[in-house]
């Protein structure tokens, strides 16, 4: 298994500005991800966090908005750019373990934005 | 496109009972798992059960175990001896052999228990 510790746990952030939020893996997994969960609905991939390059963001999400770094197999960051109302969610950062193939996730960012 | 249902918004269930969340999955391809994953108030996603598209046999853990019907797309969640702790939203979960990372989500299942 993996402990995947995540922070802040929660933020109220200004229209108009940035958050990172930070996760980070006990152990090295093969694949992190982040996913948003918008108010009373489920989960959204929001990208795929590549360790020494550039992540895959799914559709609807962009590297402007959502710029995503991994610079080794156990950290990454999000950064939720130019906040609007729109975007306060609950994000999550996970990670997929080799062999067993699990994906863990951490305990989310709770984000209000004003 | 790969699809997740629940059909459940809201179950309840008495303490030590046994309840049946369902979830049913469209998909194309034959090698894939599929998940449970259960979401208390605090947030943390935790895993309950995985399952593998080329076993046949159901998958347990401890209270909790799947009926798992591949032909019919169906994997139901079983909680026997249900307790107050298991109250939670429950998500079924899609994940294709070929997109190793990806999960697809249900809409969840929120689970009262009922002391």
């Amino acid at each position: 298994s993996a402990v995947i510790s995540q922070k802040p746990s929660r933020d109220i952030c200004q229209r108009g500005t940035s958050l990172t939020i930070q996760c980070q893996v006990d152990s090295q997994v093969t694949m992190m991800f982040w996913y948003r969960q918008q108010p009373g609905q489920s989960l959204t991939l929001i990208a795929t966090a590549n360790q020494g390059s550039e992540a895959t963001y799914e559709s609807g999400f962009v590297i402007d908005k959502f710029p995503i770094s991994r610079p080794n197999l156990t950290f990454s960051t999000l950064t939720v750019s130019n906040m609007s109302p729109e975007d306060s969610s609950i994000y999550l950062c996970s990670a997929l373990t080799g062999g067993d193939e699990k994906l863990f996730f951490g305990s989310g960012t709770q984000l209000s934005v004003l | 496109a790969q699809t997740v249902t629940q059909s459940q918004p809201e179950m309840s269930v008495q303490e030590a009972e046994t309840v049946t969340l369902s979830c049913t999955y469209d998909t194309s391809e034959s090698d894939y798992y599929l998940f449970w994953y259960k979401q208390p108030p605090s947030r943390q996603m935790i895993l309950v059960i995985r399952q593998e598209a080329y076993k046949q046999q159901n998958a347990t853990e401890n209270r909790f175990s799947v009926n798992f019907q591949k032909a019919a797309k169906s994997f139901s969640l079983k909680i026997s001896d249900s307790q107050l702790g298991d109250a939670a939203m429950y998500f079924c979960a899609y994940r294709g052999s070929s997109n190793t990372g990806k999960l697809i989500f249900g809409q969840g299942t929120t689970l009262q228990v009922k002391p």
